[in-house]
């Protein structure tokens, strides 16, 4: 079956360094990729999305990269700050007019030291 | 508005009690979703309704009963819980369509079974 694979957290980092969280992932075809974030206690917010290879999503500084022939959507933002803290998850889903399931990494913890 | 709203944020209900969630979205979008979600864990996929019909059921245990009275709202019926249903329930809705859209989710509504 389908299957998304995280980096294992938690990372802490200073505020400013540069981001990356891995995502690999499993799929027959050629799924939609996500990052969501998730504040504690909050529900899941979009973060950016990809719908096909070699697309960029990019939000807030954040920004993953389809990459078909490695299988890969790896996050980065190049400076992070304090409120960046969260949880953040990749997932992948395909086009099944409104039937779509997201397939969900187990989530990396982020945690940003001033 | 992109809004996902979910009533009660908190619950908290005995074994041999019912409750109901309720979830609401002014998107006008036609595919609904439940998930839930353990601490520390990823969602998981429990309900889709698309056009107000029930879509998918990810065999989940019959004391939990979806409604979709319109193509507004959704609800989640709950009866004779276990402890061990204690989580985060977790709305989301995505527009249909041929193309792969993003899910909105709710803040999410975190219940307790004692």
């Amino acid at each position: 079956g389908d299957s998304v694979t995280q980096m294992e957290g938690p990372v802490t980092l200073s505020e400013e360094a540069f981001l990356t969280i891995n995502c690999t992932y499993t799929a027959t075809g050629y799924p939609s990729l996500f990052w969501y974030v998730q504040y504690p206690g909050e529900g899941l917010q979009l973060l950016l999305k990809a719908t096909k290879a070699d697309d960029k999503g990019s939000n807030k500084g954040f920004e993953a990269t389809y990459r078909k022939e490695t299988t890969s959507f790896h996050l980065e933002k190049g400076s992070v700050q304090v409120s960046d803290s969260a949880v953040y998850f990749c997932a992948l889903s395909f086009a099944n007019f409104g039937n779509e399931k997201l397939t969900f990494g187990t989530g990396t913890r982020l945690t940003i030291i001033p | 508005d992109t809004e996902v709203t979910q009533t009660p944020k908190h619950l908290v209900m005995g074994m041999t009690n019912k409750k109901s969630l309720k979830c609401e979205q002014h998107m006008g979008h036609r595919a609904m979703y439940w998930y839930k979600q353990k601490a520390k864990k990823p969602p998981e996929l429990m309900f889709v309704y698309s056009y107000e019909k029930l879509s998918i059921n990810e065999s989940v245990p019959s004391r939990f009963s979806p409604e979709c009275p319109n193509s507004s709202l959704l609800n989640l019926h709950l009866h004779a819980l276990q402890p061990e249903d204690s989580a985060l329930y977790l709305c989301a809705s995505s527009q249909i369509g041929r193309m792969n859209t993003e899910a909105f989710f709710g803040q999410g509504t975190r219940l307790t079974v004692v």
